[in-house]
């Protein structure tokens, strides 16, 4: 158990749904990160979070938001689903981002 | 920006072989570099890091690395590999202030 948790771990959802996927990050970590793994883009870091407030911004769709509430745990909500949105999203969490994040082990989402 | 090169998707050594496996960075300021084990359906987990100080680092599992600023090098090297060291492989850099960028991963084979 890494100390970050992620649910649900398996979703499946039709095309032109939304769902949420929750992050509990590991305690006493402020900052919060979400990424996106799939076979054809690897590891693509989506965005970060820390003590609540938005930090960056990388390739995040329009379609997906995210944030963090003040018990510091987040969401990330991915709307109007297509099937190209199917992968692996994993939340880490860190203290330092200098010294490495510590991942949950990810929600698969399945688009059909 | 910073970016990292694994050199070979894929790797496949023999039970009880060296497994060296690469990671080259770009960076324009001193990066912090990390190694992470992805095993299958599961998250990431952290190997080893390089912050400061000692440029060999030791880490999980019989796992080491060494940071070669002049080649801009961050090799994973373990002695004598077993089994139970299939799994992908990923490096990782950042720099104060910026997030954590990935590499493509290489997924390591082990023969028996």
């Amino acid at each position: 158990d890494s100390g970050v948790t992620q649910t649900p771990k398996h979703l499946i959802t039709a095309t032109g749904q939304r769902v949420t996927l929750r992050c509990s990050p590991r305690s006493g970590d402020l900052s919060v990160y979400w990424y996106q793994q799939s076979l054809d883009q690897g590891l693509q870091f989506l965005i970060q979070y820390y003590n609540g407030e938005e930090r960056a911004k990388g390739n995040i769709l329009e379609r997906f938001s995210a944030q963090q509430f003040p018990d510091l745990h987040s969401e990330l909500n991915l709307s109007s689903l297509e099937l190209g949105d199917s992968a692996l999203y994993f939340c880490a969490s860190s203290h330092d981002r200098n010294y490495g994040y510590t991942f949950g082990s990810g929600t698969r989402l399945t688009v059909v | 920006a910073q970016s990292v090169t694994q050199l070979g998707s894929h790797v496949s050594v023999s039970e009880g072989a060296l497994v060296l496996l690469r990671c080259n960075y770009s960076s324009s300021v001193p990066p912090y570099l990390f190694w992470y084990v992805q095993y299958p359906n599961q998250g990431l987990q952290l190997l080893l890091k390089y912050t400061t100080g000692a440029t060999l680092v030791k880490g999980i599992n019989g796992f080491e690395a060494e940071f070669k600023k002049s080649e801009t090098s961050f090799h994973l090297t373990k002695p004598s590999a077993h089994m139970s060291d299939a799994a992908e492989y990923f490096c990782a850099v950042t720099t104060h202030g910026n997030k954590l960028v990935f590499g493509a991963g290489t997924i390591l084979r082990v023969k028996s």
